[in-house]
């Protein structure tokens, strides 16, 4: 147990549903992160949100929308996905949003389908 | 972008035996973490460094972080079962010209009882 916990687990979805992953940290941290985990390619930053502003946009496309209520929650809105957008999304904490130099702890992650 | 590139890509070791993988990148950063992935699960922090030089061990596992600030390695004393998993770097890196945090594709790690 890390203290992030992510819900669903696993989600299997049509390209014409809308869904959201949730995410939760229970450590205080102020920052929170979402990942893409796709086979055999490394770890792919999405969004950072500090103090529940978004700080870190690497280039996601509009499908993913995510949503920073307060420093515990982040929810990541999917709309109209594709198949190659499934992958295993990760949720992350740390102390503050400095990448670089805080310590980031990870949830058990989203395992997504896309159909 | 950064890039880290981690060897070996995967291993099969007897339980018992010891196990060292590396980490190395392109540039430097101040700090490199190791995490271990299981099969499901989100990965979870097992040593973090944040000194070039640095040498810390946390049970069997012991990380050291090179003195070029460029790479670093992990290794695992006396394997057991448990073991077995996807061991990622990460290399974190804050200056004046702004922040990046990369992590490498992963070691993957199988242990043979």
């Amino acid at each position: 147990e890390t203290g992030v916990t992510q819900t669903p687990r696993h989600l299997v979805m049509g390209m014409t549903n809308k869904k959201s992953l949730k995410c939760e940290q229970h450590l205080g941290h102020n920052a929170m992160y979402w990942y893409k985990q796709s086979a055999k390619k490394p770890l792919e930053l999405m969004f950072v949100y500090n103090f529940k502003e978004q700080t870190e946009n690497n280039s996601v496309p509009s499908r993913f929308s995510p949503e920073c209520p307060n420093s515990s929650h982040l929810f990541l809105h999917l709309h109209t996905l594709q198949p190659e957008d499934s992958a295993l999304y990760l949720c992350a904490s740390s102390q503050e949003g400095r990448i670089g130099t805080d310590t980031q702890y990870f949830g058990p992650g989203t395992r997504l389908t896309v159909l | 972008g950064q890039q880290l590139n981690q060897s070996p890509q995967s291993m099969f070791i007897q339980e018992g035996e010891d196990v060292s993988m590396n980490c190395t990148s392109s540039s430097i950063f101040n700090t490199w973490l190791w995490y271990k992935q299981d099969p499901g699960e989100g990965p979870v922090l097992l040593i973090a460094l944040y000194k070039a030089g640095e040498l810390t061990s946390n049970g069997r596992l012991t990380a050291q972080f090179g003195i070029t600030r460029k790479d670093s390695f992990l290794n695992i004393s006396a394997s057991i079962p448990s073991d077995v998993g996807i061991y990622f770097c990460a290399g974190q890196l804050r200056d004046n010209y702004g922040q990046n945090f990369v992590f490498g594709p992963g070691t993957r790690l199988s242990v043979l009882p």
